[in-house]
């Protein structure tokens, strides 16, 4: 049973709009949520995050919505901008479980200039 | 910055090899993970530790083993390498300090391909 799930393997943007990256999941025990970003022949590195006791989070260019009633989130890129293409994955972790996260299958985005 | 760093790039291994995979952090931290990752599948992940000589089972421990004897140190191990070992394996290490969550740091990967 995949607890976390992201739906669209692959995304397309144009520079300058807005690129939205989605991800469902269903254990109510998650409390903290991430994403993360990886390029070709890296490692994933970590762009944002936001716990359970708000419902957005915003960095710069990137804001995370949480709706836990419905057990998704979604990653918002204003503007988007080519260097963004990338593999990005939401993540959810629980306090109680020794800091393990569970990643979702990873969204392809492609920023077009 | 916090650094991890995997022992090679790109390792190629004969079916049947016993394959080491070693990771090192410098950040003191507690956790520190070992994922596969394949295309359409994601981040899968193997093993954990959460202190030195602690050692818990991920998702896909099958044909696997971890062993970690210095607190920076987090090495895994491939007995007997088959052909579906072939992947991407990343190490990644988190501390224990924080209140929501953890963060953690990847190392560059290492990509494996077992003939």
């Amino acid at each position: 049973d995949q607890q976390v799930k992201q739906n669209s393997p692959s995304l397309s943007v144009q520079e300058g709009r807005i690129s939205i990256l989605n991800c469902d999941y269903t254990n109510s025990m998650f409390d903290y949520f991430l994403w993360y970003k990886k390029y070709p022949a890296e490692g994933p590195t970590f762009l944002i995050s936001i716990s359970s006791i708000k419902d957005k989070n915003e960095d710069g260019r990137f804001t995370v919505f949480l709706n836990k009633s419905a057990k998704h989130l979604s990653l918002h890129i204003v503007p988007s901008q080519p260097g963004d293409s990338a593999v990005y994955f939401c993540a959810a972790s629980n306090r109680a479980n020794a800091g393990k996260s569970t990643f979702g299958d990873g969204t392809t985005l492609t920023v077009k200039p | 910055d916090v650094k991890v760093t995997q022992s090679s790039r790109y390792l190629v291994k004969r079916t049947g090899e016993k394959v080491f995979l070693e990771c090192v952090q410098d950040m003191d931290h507690e956790n520190m993970f070992w994922y596969r990752q394949d295309p359409g599948l994601g981040l899968r992940l193997i093993y954990f530790s959460y202190d030195v000589k602690m050692k818990e089972k991920g998702d896909i421990p099958e044909g696997y083993s971890v062993s970690r004897e210095k607190k920076e140190r987090f090495s895994l191990i491939l007995e007997s390498a088959s052909t579906n070992q072939t992947s991407m394996y990343l190490c990644a290490s988190s501390s224990l300090g924080r209140v929501w969550g953890e963060t953690q740091y990847f190392g560059p990967g290492t990509r494996l391909l077992v003939l």
